[in-house]
């Protein structure tokens, strides 16, 4: 079966260190998508691709890069880690939206990152 | 500007009870699809419905249904005779057509179901 994975789970990290959060998906999707998920403000976009060496910010982009090499892997970097990146982290993926198509966003289990 | 909007940050009812979660959706597009997904306690999202904005009619899943109305731009959601496994967090979200597939969360709602 088709599906989207997050690496690792639960990770805890010293201030100012570089950390990389891992998303696959099988699904041959081309859109990808990372978001945080904080108390009070729901999941919100941190960045995005439509296809191989596409990226794009999202509404909370800063601190954080992504690079699509493949269809399959949009990994989240945080260059120098702040304990308000304290978070959970969601990678998604989806087909084009176009209307009528299939806009059903699928996600990975999250990864829970604390910053110490 | 888009946005969406569930007021109702926790919820707390006996089992059985009827329950609405209220959602308020804010955009100038037409063409646009909503979204509703469950977060329970371990954590994962899960999808419940997507609705596009040219088909108004409502929708019942079993104890689950769907109020959309354009009119007020609200799209709410009924469980009927909770249970406590409804217990998670509830999340509105809103797509915009021809903008990429990148949703637009409401706060969530936690809902507590108490047996």
């Amino acid at each position: 079966d088709a599906e989207i994975t997050q690496s690792p789970r639960h990770k805890i990290t010293e201030t100012g260190r570089q950390v990389t959060l891992a998303c696959h998906q099988t699904w041959n999707h081309n859109n990808m998508f990372w978001y945080r998920q904080d108390l009070g403000h729901g999941l919100r976009l941190i960045h995005y691709s439509y296809g191989v060496q596409d990226t794009n910010k999202g509404e909370v982009s800063d601190g954080y890069s992504v690079s699509r090499s493949n269809t399959e892997d949009l990994p989240l970097t945080l260059e120098s880690a702040a304990s308000s990146q304290t978070s959970v982290y969601f990678c998604a993926s989806s087909e084009s939206s176009g209307f009528g198509r299939n806009t059903e966003a699928f996600f990975g289990q999250g990864t829970r990152l604390t910053v110490v | 500007a888009q946005k969406v909007t569930q007021a109702q940050t926790e919820i707390s009812v006996v089992e059985k009870e009827d329950v609405t979660l209220d959602c308020v959706y804010e955009t100038r597009d037409t063409t646009y699809y909503l979204f509703w997904y469950k977060q329970p306690p371990s954590g994962e999202l899960v999808f419940l419905i997507r609705r596009n904005s040219f088909d108004e009619q409502n929708e019942i899943s079993g104890r689950y249904s769907w109020n959309f109305q354009k009119s007020t731009s609200s799209f709410n959601f009924t469980i009927t005779a909770s249970q406590v496994v409804d217990s998670a967090v509830y999340f509105c979200a809103l797509l915009i057509y021809n903008q990429g597939g990148k949703l637009i969360f409401g706060q969530g709602t936690e809902l507590s179901v108490k047996p």
